[in-house]
């Protein structure tokens, strides 16, 4: 299995939005709407931010949304703060293997 | 919620086998959820190693499968990470998480950092 594409960095200026996308295949995220997001602060464990594309799990601010269209997925920060620069990772469920896979990550910068 | 504690040796040999053990508190291991390991080499992205379900069913990475052996102890309400004959590309920080379900991890432990070295 192949690790989902991600690019590598994005930025972006506090108050607007972005767009982070992770890319897989018709056989993982293009499968079923498993793909689940996390952010990941320097030195830190992940934390689940987006799960199943689109649910954010209790306690997560709703400036966090995903979606998803045919084999990429996305998540989208908006009017983006300080604090939400980080490492932000995707992963999806492969059901012919019942396995999971991550993304690269992509670094999240706000200037 | 569920905390999630893991230990073991900071320090593995070449050709070793590398374990791990993750503690959980607030929550009883038998009563549900996907109980997992995921690694990060240093500087690098998060890989799934594998997780088990609470009544003993296991998946795997199929890049790491002839040498993880995930386990679950109810009795002491801990799980645990067997990686067997280890290099130095198996440096990482080794976290520990579960989740309701499979596909997505809720709850993650502090992370434990292993390196593989003589």
């Amino acid at each position: 299995q192949s690790a989902l594409t991600q690019p590598a960095s994005v930025s972006g200026s506090p108050g607007q939005s972005i767009t982070i996308s992770c890319t897989g295949t018709s056989s993982d995220v293009g499968d079923y709407n498993f793909v689940s997001w996390y952010q990941q602060h320097p030195g830190k464990a992940p934390k689940l931010m987006i799960y199943d594309v689109s649910n954010r799990p209790s306690g997560v601010s709703n400036r966090f949304s995903g979606s998803k269209s045919g084999n990429t997925a996305s998540l989208t920060i908006s009017g983006l703060q300080a604090e939400d620069e980080a490492d932000y990772y995707c992963s999806s469920y492969i059901s012919s293997t019942t396995n999971v896979v991550f993304g690269g990550g992509t670094k999240l910068t706000v200037l | 919620q569920v905390q999630l504690q893991g230990s073991g040796p900071g320090l593995v040999k070449p050709s070793e086998t590398l374990s791990l053990t993750c503690s959980v508190s607030r929550y009883y291991i038998s009563s549900g959820y996907y109980w997992g390991w995921i690694r990060q080499p240093p500087g690098k992205g998060l890989e799934w190693i594998g997780s088990i379900y609470h009544s003993g069913s296991t998946y795997y990475n199929p890049s790491l499968k002839s040498r993880v052996t995930i386990s679950v102890d109810t009795s002491k309400n801990h799980f645990s990470l067997q990686l067997s004959s280890v290099a130095a590309t198996d440096t990482a920080v080794y976290y520990c998480a579960c989740g309701r379900w499979l596909q997505f991890l809720d709850y993650w432990g502090q992370g434990n950092l292993v390196t593989v070295s003589s």
